[in-house]
C-alpha cells in the first residue's frame, strides 16, 4: 500500500522569505508520479508542481520547486519569496498508474500562513 | 473552456435524507474520480469511474453510497440516509484517459448533515 506522509500540520513563512515544507511516501512501485497541490480557503486544489520519479532532475516552475530524493522517498516543496496569495492548505500527493486507473494518495496537508 | 463544475457548492441535509453530488468534467474527459475530504484531513479516494462504467471503487464505504456516470450528463455521487458522520467536502476530479497523469480538481461540495 502507498502512504503519504506530511509531518509538518502548521507553517508560517515572513513574506519575501523562503520556506520548505516536507513529503515522504512508502512505496514498492519504481514508476510513479509525485505532486504538490495547493488549496486556498476557497477549496479549490489547485496544482502547483509534479514530478515524474524517473526524472532525475528537480521540477521547478517560478517561485516554487521540488527536492525529490527518491531513494529516500522524500519530496519537499520549497517556496521562494513568498507573497501572501501563498497562504493555504497544501498537499502532497502520489500517483501511480495502474491498468485500471491513476491512483492517487494525499498526504494530510501543512497549513501555510505567509506573515506580511 | 470550462473545468470541472460541481454542483452544488454546498448542501444541507437532515439525518436520514439522501444526498445527491453532480459532478461535470471537463469536455472531453472520460474518466471521474471522487475523493473525501473531512475536516482537517487530506482527500481519501472513494471512486473511479468511466463512462456507463465503475472501475474501482474500493474506497467507497460498502453501504449508502453509490456513484454512477452515465453516457450522457453528470456523474453523479448518491448517500443514502446521511448521518452527521457523512458531513465533508467531496471533490471530483476528471482526467481525459489513462495515460494521462493528471488530473483536474472540481472546486468541490461541502456536504453538512444536521
Amino acid at each position: 500500500a502507498q502512504t503519504v506522509t506530511q509531518s509538518q500540520p502548521e507553517m508560517s513563512v515572513q513574506e519575501a522569505e523562503t520556506v520548505t515544507l516536507s513529503c515522504t511516501y512508502d512505496t514498492s512501485e519504481n514508476n510513479y508520479y509525485l505532486f504538490w497541490y495547493k488549496q486556498p480557503p476557497s477549496r479549490q486544489m489547485i496544482l502547483v508542481i509534479r514530478q515524474e520519479a524517473y526524472k532525475q532532475q528537480n521540477a521547478t516552475e517560478n517561485r516554487f520547486s521540488v527536492n525529490f530524493q527518491k531513494a529516500a522517498k522524500s519530496f519537499s516543496l520549497k517556496i521562494s519569496d513568498s507573497q501572501l496569495g501563498d497562504t493555504a492548505m497544501y498537499f502532497c500527493a502520489f500517483m501511480k498508474h495502474a491498468d485500471t486507473g491513476n491512483q492517487f494518495y494525499f498526504g494530510t496537508g501543512t497549513s501555510l500562513t505567509v506573515i506580511p | 473552456n470550462a473545468g470541472v463544475m460541481q454542483n452544488p457548492r454546498h448542501l444541507v441535509r437532515r439525518r436520514g435524507q439522501e444526498a445527491r453530488l453532480r459532478c461535470s468534467p471537463v469536455k472531453g474527459h472520460s474518466h471521474v474520480y471522487w475523493y473525501r475530504q473531512l475536516p482537517e484531513e487530506g482527500l481519501k479516494f472513494m471512486v473511479y469511474l468511466q463512462k456507463e462504467n465503475i472501475i474501482d471503487e474500493s474506497g467507497m464505504p460498502k453501504e449508502r453510497f453509490s456513484a454512477e456516470f452515465p453516457k450522457e450528463g453528470p456523474s453523479i455521487l448518491r448517500i443514502q440516509q446521511v448521518v452527521r458522520g457523512d458531513s465533508a467536502a467531496y471533490f471530483c476530479a476528471s482526467s481525459p484517459g489513462l495515460s494521462f497523469y493528471e488530473q483536474y480538481f472540481g472546486p468541490g461540495t461541502r456536504l453538512t448533515v444536521t
